[in-house]
Formats: C-alpha cells, sequence, structure tokens
C-alpha cells in the first residue's frame, strides 16, 4: 500500500482551474514533488516545493503546503486538453537515502 | 526530452527466463535510480547507486540485482522472471538530492 494518498480522478472543463490533492506520511521529508505521467511516457517533474515553504508558483502551476496537515496540492490554471494526463506527488522521507515515495496518482481529465 | 535514457522500450520474455535493461543517466548526475509502475503495486523504488555504490535499496526482490559502472550508467538484472513481474520500470537520475529525472521507461511483459 502506499504512503502517500490521491483522489484517483479528477475531471475539469477547459480553461477552468484544477487542484489535485494529496496527503503525505513523512513530516521530515525536506522536498515534495509533483509528476505528470502522459500516456505511454514516463514521468516528468513539473514542480517540486521546499519543505520550508508555503507556497509556490511556477507559470500556470501553484503548489501549496500545508506542513501541519500534510497536505499538498496542485492547482492548474486555465487547464488546457494538453494537461490531461496521471499527476503523482511525491516525498522523499528522511532516512531513506533519496527514494521518493509516490502517491498512486490522479489521472485529471479535461473536456473541451 | 529529460535526458535519460533507456532500452530497450520494450521487452517480451517468458517465465524463468532473465533479463537485463539498461539505463544512462543525465550528463553529470551520479545518482541513478530504479523503480517498478505496476497496476497493483503503482510506482515503487527498487534501489538507488551514487557513484557506483548501492545507497538505498526499497522493495527489490532477491531475484532482481543491480550495478552502476564506471561510466554512470546502470543495468537492472531481473531472472526466473514471473508473470507477476510484468511492469514499466523507470530508471531516474539526479545530481543532487532533490530533482529526479525520469527516463522514458522499459516495458516488461513476462508471458
Amino acid at each position: 500500500g502506499e504512503d502517500v494518498e490521491q483522489s484517483l480522478f479528477l475531471s475539469v472543463r477547459e480553461g477552468d482551474s484544477s487542484v489535485i490533492n494529496c496527503t503525505y506520511t513523512d513530516s521530515s521529508s525536506t522536498y515534495l514533488y509533483w509528476y505528470k505521467q502522459e500516456p505511454g511516457a514516463g514521468l516528468q517533474l513539473l514542480t517540486y516545493i521546499f519543505s520550508n515553504m508555503d507556497m509556490k508558483q511556477d507559470q500556470r502551476l501553484t503548489v501549496l503546503l500545508n506542513k501541519k496537515d500534510k497536505h499538498l496540492s496542485l492547482r492548474i490554471a486555465d487547464t488546457q486538453t494538453g494537461d490531461s494526463a496521471i499527476y503523482f506527488c511525491a516525498e522523499n522521507p528522511q532516512g531513506a537515502g533519496n527514494m521518493l515515495t509516490f502517491g498512486g496518482g490522479t489521472r485529471l481529465m479535461v473536456k473541451p | 526530452d529529460s535526458g535519460v535514457t533507456q532500452t530497450p522500450k520494450h521487452l517480451i520474455t517468458a517465465t524463468g527466463q532473465r533479463v537485463t535493461l539498461r539505463c544512462s543517466p543525465r550528463s553529470g548526475d551520479l545518482s541513478v535510480y530504479w523503480y517498478q509502475q505496476s497496476l497493483d503495486q503503482g510506482l515503487q523504488f527498487l534501489i538507488q547507486y551514487y557513484n557506483g555504490e548501492e545507497r538505498a535499496k526499497g522493495n527489490i526482490l532477491e531475484r532482481f540485482s543491480a550495478q552502476q559502472f564506471p561510466d554512470l550508467h546502470s543495468e537492472l538484472n531481473l531472472s526466473s522472471l514471473e508473470l507477476g513481474d510484468s511492469a514499466l520500470y523507470f530508471c531516474a537520475s539526479s545530481v543532487g538530492l532533490n530533482e529526479q529525472f525520469f527516463g522514458p521507461g522499459t516495458r516488461l511483459t513476462v508471458l
């Protein structure tokens, strides 16, 4: 089973904002990550946030981190059909080398 | 393109066989990681090498082994293959302790 949890599916309309949520377990994780996987492709690093930050913005992407609740979210503004993919959050537990523990992924479907 | 290359892209083999998956990290990256992605287990960390030395081990079966060579490329060896080993195997590399860049993966099918 996974220590990092995500909802399975999210559907939005093109132009709307998407918010993908994630809860993690290891409060000592130094970095938390968002990866994107398109069909038949590898994992693309979208963004990451250092654990002492609350928010990070990178163009259409906004990452929010609530360390108290161990909650991470990814907001995609002005969602496009090309954003349709599976989004994975991942934590980097301390004392575990540099391994990543991934959530199960959230499938984002963007309707035109 | 992440700069991480993996070969082969697809591999079909029979139960009981042995295969070798190859990974070349991004130029300058000393760390290589192997992950397995399957429908039932999701994405799981297998093993990490740093500059030729094993650094961390995850849920890697005893039938699986890996190594990192002096030129920093890595190989993952899977032996006595079972049907349940069918999965996507990803290699990732990093220069430091944060960003890991993933290759396109090798899809292994065991028949």
